[in-house]
């Protein structure tokens, strides 16, 4: 089944604390993102990826870093957690290449509270 | 803020209505999609459309684009109840620099 899987699906953590959200898609697919989503905001785009090695800033990346080793992989690196960054985070992914019907497909959210 | 604007911000009406939700942005754009997302959960995609497209169809949805205006307009016909959730528009902008903007949303609330 085509999907793209977020761990953990819910965190509580403390200030300072370094975590990391794992992001992991099974279509190939080059394209790659995060956002957060706050209430009143929709959602905003923290980083994305258009292909291994490739990373870009969204909107939103003051506090989070990412890495693209492969192409399945996009984890969300947040090394000194603030209780702002408590917020809904989603992952997804773009069939972006030859033949693409540019449909983003989305992780089931991962839940962030840092205390 | 570059996000997008939506609107209305919410919302509400009968079933069997049409409901239309707006969408305007600023920049060029590679593409624009519609999703829907039920209560905090995840986003289910429903339409994409392309620059050069100026409508699409999907079942009750219609979505337009109008690329001169930089709007889009989604359209959702004989509104059912589980029509319910958040709807959002989310551009793709166009040239190297490809992010993903999604606007606020649009809260609709179909009644039985």
């Amino acid at each position: 089944e085509a999907q793209v899987t977020q761990n953990p699906r819910y965190l509580i953590t403390v200030t300072g604390k370094k975590l990391t959200v794992t992001c992991s898609q099974n279509m190939n697919h080059e394209y790659m993102s995060w956002y957060r989503q706050d209430p009143g905001l929709g959602l905003r785009q923290i980083y994305y990826s258009m292909n291994v090695e490739v990373t870009d800033k969204g909107d939103v990346p003051e506090g989070y870093k990412v890495s693209r080793k492969e192409k399945r992989n996009f984890p969300l690196i947040l090394e000194s957690p603030s209780p702002n960054q408590t917020s809904l985070y989603f992952c997804a992914s773009i069939d972006s290449g030859t033949g693409r019907t540019d449909t983003q497909y989305f992780g089931p959210g991962t839940r962030l509270t840092v205390l | 803020s570059q996000q997008g604007e939506e609107d209305p911000q919410a919302l509400s009406i009968q079933e069997g209505e049409n409901a239309t939700m707006n969408c305007s942005y600023k920049t060029s754009i590679n593409n624009l999609q519609w999703y829907r997302q039920n209560s905090g959960r995840g986003l289910v995609h429903l339409i994409l459309i392309r620059s050069n497209e100026r409508e699409k169809h999907s079942g009750r949805l219609r979505v337009t684009l109008d690329t001169s205006k930089k709007s889009s307009s989604l359209l959702i016909t004989a509104s059912r109840a589980a029509d319910t959730a958040s709807y959002f528009c989310a551009r793709r902008d166009s040239g190297g620099y490809q992010k993903v903007t999604f606007g606020t949303g649009t809260k609709l609330q179909v009644i039985p």
